[in-house]
């Protein structure tokens, strides 16, 4: 079935710290991959997407590539704020299915 | 205007309340959505709505009752819920079904 698996947190790291998140997907189909960021007691917002293989999504400093060999897109930051401090979800849809998300990495960045 | 509306932020409720949430878009969406999400989980899908017809219920109890008035308003009437019940509760809406969602900022209830 369809499933997300991201990295398991929280993850920890001080600021201008280069960041990774892990994210792999299992999916019928061409999924559209998405990051979602939930700021303390705030809805999510969505931080990129990706519709294609090879496909970077991008904004705020943050990418991720559509890697359709591997199912993966994993979440990259060169350097990390203290404000980045956040719960990420990876997510992913296939055609007519909605949005399943993964279990989240609870990010804490520390000056 | 980007922005999907919730109210309200908090609430809490007994167990023989009847109470309502509501959201609210002016992006033009014809979809929206309700999610629960407990602490340190993902959201779960509980309902949508797709042209103001309901397209997906998550096998939710009864005690949950979606409503949408127009394409621009979601309800959802809660009536004697129980205490594992107490989460945040999220609306989303999307352009058309399984589009990318933009997500309401949430109410939390609590149930005593």
């Amino acid at each position: 079935g369809n499933s997300v698996t991201q990295m398991e947190g929280p993850v920890t790291l001080s600021e201008e710290a280069f960041l990774t998140i892990n994210c792999t997907y299992t999916a019928t189909g061409y999924p559209s991959l998405f990051w979602y960021v939930q700021y303390p007691g705030e809805g999510l917002q969505l931080l990129l997407k990706a519709t294609k293989a090879d496909d970077k999504g991008s904004n705020k400093g943050f990418e991720a590539t559509y890697r359709k060999e591997t199912t993966s897109f994993h979440l990259e930051k060169g350097s990390v704020q203290v404000s980045d401090s956040a719960v990420y979800f990876c997510a992913h849809n296939s055609g007519n299915t909605p949005l399943v998300f993964g279990k989240g990495t609870r990010l804490s960045v520390i000056a | 205007d980007t922005e999907v509306t919730q109210t309200p932020k908090h609430l809490v409720m007994g167990m023989t309340n009847k109470k309502s949430l509501k959201c609210e878009q002016h992006m033009g969406h014809r979809a929206m959505y309700w999610y629960k999400q407990k602490a340190k989980k993902p959201p779960e899908l509980m309902f949508v709505y797709s042209y103001e017809k309901l397209s997906i219920n998550e096998s939710v109890p009864s005690r949950f009752s979606p409503e949408c008035p127009n394409s621009s308003l979601l309800n959802l009437h809660l009536h004697a819920l129980q205490p594992e019940d107490s989460a945040l509760y999220l609306c989303a809406s999307s352009q058309v079904m399984y589009e990318k969602l933009f997500f309401g900022s949430g109410t939390q209830l609590s149930v005593l």
